[in-house]
């Protein structure tokens, strides 16, 4: 069975103070990994997917990367806008039809000022 | 930008009553998602359709049936509503199997 688990559950920051989201996940062969931010009371925004090992994206303070069992998403200098849940989930080899992502229960990221 | 609009942002609705909920996207895409998010749970998928009148069991279908008549509609309907299905409903939508998902807004339902 397909798993992710996102680490911390929740994680305070001061503003400027950088740090690591983490994601482990085990899959029967990834197709695709993929980061969402979601604000409260909304739906969950897109981000960045990954596809392959040693795979970066980066996109104004926030840098994903992937190996073959976890990604991080890096936050460099966070602002307080910053805050929201970050979620991660992975799309595995299957079936032909199957499109079915896991998602984890995602990273809770407040940024102080 | 592709929108994915969900008809309602809250609602309130009684013990045996039936619900729907409706979604639309405005891209064209293939694949049409609902899931539910809980405190603690995270996202579970409880339908997906890949094409007009096709459907597909999540994780969780119990209690909730789909309709896809049109490829921009997909409405997830809860027969006999029960207070373990207050809960926000996400829809979303996808252009192919690898591609990212485009959510709605959510809709909060609550069962009383």
């Amino acid at each position: 069975e397909d798993q992710v688990t996102q680490s911390p559950e929740a994680l305070r920051l001061q503003e400027g103070e950088s740090s690591s989201l983490n994601c482990s996940y085990t899959v029967s062969g990834l197709r695709g990994l993929f980061w969402y931010r979601q604000d409260p009371g909304k739906g969950p925004e897109f981000l960045f997917t990954l596809y392959s090992a040693g795979e970066e994206k980066e996109k104004e303070r926030l840098k994903a990367t992937l190996t073959k069992k976890e990604s991080f998403l890096h936050i460099t200098a966070p602002k307080p806008e910053d805050s929201a849940t970050y979620l991660c989930a992975v799309l595995p080899h299957s079936g032909a039809g199957s499109y079915q992502l896991t998602f984890g229960k995602g990273t809770k990221l407040s940024v102080i000022p | 930008d592709v929108k994915v609009t969900q008809s309602s942002r809250y609602l309130v609705k009684r013990t045996g009553e039936k619900v729907f909920l409706e979604c639309v996207q405005d891209m064209d895409h293939e694949n049409m998602f609902w899931y539910r998010q809980d405190p603690g749970l995270g996202l579970r998928l409880i339908y997906f359709s890949y094409d007009v009148k096709m459907k597909e069991k999540g994780d969780i279908p119990e209690g909730y049936s789909v309709s896809r008549e049109k490829k921009e509609r997909f409405s997830l309907i809860l027969e006999s509503a029960s207070t373990n299905q207050t809960s926000m409903y996400l829809c979303a939508s996808q252009t192919g199997g690898n591609e990212k998902l485009f959510f709605g807004s959510g809709t909060q339902l609550s069962v009383l």
